[in-house]
């Protein structure tokens, strides 16, 4: 079965640096998503892709955050400078063409735990 | 605003007895609604979803929630809990007119032998 996976699925950074979570959607996939569960938190809502720009996004997605689909397969979610707070579970998602109405099921992957120091 | 609220953090069942896992929503529109189950380690997984097609929506695993307009409820059962099903559970409602999803805060379900 067809599955959404992430890499690594635990990154530790030091505040300031750079990361960049991967993500492999499932194959036939157009729509393509970002969430977050900080520790002990509500999963949030980040930002969502469709043909190649930014459909949607959250308060929570400011300047220092920005996907990429940079090949047909990866999708990529880039943190330029890390802050303690940005420590979380980021899960990826995918879906495909909206096929009726105020529908759309969304697959996850196993998310990526990112740790700040 | 759209939204729904997990009325329990946590719920703990013996193994073999029902379970109830209780979610009421918000929606000036008609919603569409999620369950999902998320075991240790692993990512989100569907169990079943609510589009206006039947109230009464039957998922995997043996899960089934009803989804009741008049007391904006979608409470998600299962006849017989197992082992396996100790996990966290969230209720998701899609934002009419976007693919956003809205996330309630989760039910950890614990099930004793």
């Amino acid at each position: 079965e067809p599955e959404v996976t992430q890499t690594p699925s635990h990154q530790v950074t030091q505040m300031g640096q750079e990361v960049i979570l991967r993500c492999v959607p499932i194959s036939n996939h157009l729509y393509f998503y970002w969430y977050r569960q900080i520790l002990g938190q509500k999963v949030e809502f980040l930002v969502s892709f469709y043909n190649n720009e930014i459909s949607e996004k959250s308060e929570i997605f400011d300047d220092q955050f920005s996907v990429e689909r940079p090949d047909g397969s990866n999708f990529t979610l880039k943190i330029r400078s890390t802050k303690l707070e940005d420590s979380a579970m980021y899960f990826c998602a995918s879906s495909a063409v909206r096929a009726l109405e105020n529908y759309n099921e969304q697959f996850f992957g196993p998310g990526t735990r990112l740790t700040v120091l | 605003a759209q939204s729904v609220t997990q009325l329990d953090s946590h719920v703990s069942v013996s193994e073999g007895t029902p379970v109830l896992l209780r979610c009421n929503y918000s929606s000036s529109y008609s919603p569409s609604l999620f369950w999902y189950v998320q075991h240790p380690n692993k990512g989100l997984q569907l169990l079943l979803k609510y589009t206006s097609a039947a109230t009464l929506v039957k998922g995997i695993n043996g899960f089934e929630a009803e989804f009741k307009k008049s007391e904006t409820s979608f409470h998600l059962t299962k006849p017989s809990a197992h082992m396996s099903d100790a996990a966290e559970y969230f209720c998701v409602v899609l934002i009419a007119g976007t693919y956003k999803y809205i996330f309630g805060t989760g039910t950890r379900l614990k099930v004793l032998a």
